[in-house]
C-alpha cells in the first residue's frame, strides 16, 4: 500500500515563483526523503529529514516535517526552468525492518519561462 | 565515478521470453534494490538485498528472481515475461538499508509484447 501521497499531482508556475509540494503519510516513520526525477532519468535524492527534525534546508530547498499531522512539505524558492521535474516523497517506516522506502506517486512540476 | 549502472537501457521482449537486467554500483554500498515504475503508481520495490549474500522480497516480487552476484552486482531476471511486466525498472543502492540516501540508476525501459 502506498504510504506517501503527494499533493498536488501537477503544478505549473512561472519562473521565479516559489513552488510548494506536500506529502502526507499514514504510519509512523523513521525518516522522510524527497527525490527529483527528470523526464526519462533516474531519481535523484534531494533531502532526508528524520522524524525528530522539523525543518531542513539545502540551497533553494526547504523541507518541513510535522509528525503530528503526518505530513511534509517541499518548498523550492525562486524557481528556475531547470527545476521542471517530478518530485517524490518517500517514507521509511518504523516497524518495517527499515528495509523499504515507500514512494508516493509524485508531483509533476512545470516551470514556465 | 559511474554510481549505479544498469543495462540494457531499452528492451522489447515477446511474451514468454526470459531476460536478465544487470546492475552494478561502484560506491561500495552494502544494500541494493530493484524497483519498477508504472504511470500513476510511483515506484514499487520488487526485491532488495540488504547485504552481500542476502535477498528479500519487496512489494511486487511475483514473476521475478534476483541474484546478488557480489557486493557490486545485483541482477533481476524475468523467467517468462508477461505484458504486465512492461515497465521502467530502476536499480538502486545505499550504504545500508536504514536511514540512508538511495542512489538510482538511469532506468531500463522494458516492453513485453
Amino acid at each position: 500500500s502506498q504510504q506517501g501521497e503527494e499533493d498536488p499531482q501537477a503544478l505549473s508556475i512561472q519562473e521565479g515563483e516559489n513552488a510548494t509540494m506536500n506529502c502526507s503519510y499514514k504510519t509512523s516513520i523513521n525518516n522522510l526523503q524527497w527525490y527529483r526525477q527528470n523526464s526519462g532519468r533516474g531519481l535523484v535524492h534531494l533531502i532526508l529529514i528524520r522524524s525528530n527534525e522539523r525543518e531542513k534546508h539545502s540551497g533553494r530547498l526547504r523541507v518541513t516535517l510535522d509528525t503530528s499531522k503526518k505530513s511534509s512539505s517541499l518548498l523550492i524558492t525562486a524557481s528556475r526552468a531547470a527545476d521542471t521535474a517530478s518530485y517524490f516523497c518517500a517514507t521509511e517506516g518504523l516497524r518495517q525492518g527499515a528495509q523499504k522506502l515507500v514512494f508516493g506517486q509524485g508531483t509533476r512540476l512545470t516551470i514556465n519561462p | 565515478n559511474a554510481g549505479v549502472t544498469q543495462t540494457p537501457k531499452f528492451q522489447v521482449l515477446k511474451t514468454g521470453q526470459s531476460m536478465t537486467l544487470q546492475c552494478a554500483q561502484d560506491m561500495n554500498h552494502n544494500s541494493m534494490y530493484w524497483y519498477r515504475q508504472d504511470p500513476g503508481m510511483g515506484l514499487r520495490l520488487i526485491y532488495y538485498s540488504a547485504s552481500e549474500g542476502t535477498t528479500d522480497k519487496g512489494e511486487v516480487p511475483n514473476g521475478y528472481n534476483v541474484s546478488r552476484l557480489n557486493k557490486r552486482e545485483f541482477s533481476l531476471r524475468l523467467e517468462s515475461a508477461a505484458p504486465s511486466q512492461t515497465s521502467v525498472y530502476f536499480c538502486a543502492s545505499s550504504f545500508r538499508v536504514s536511514g540512508n540516501t538511495i542512489y538510482f540508476g538511469e532506468g531500463s525501459w522494458l516492453t513485453v509484447v
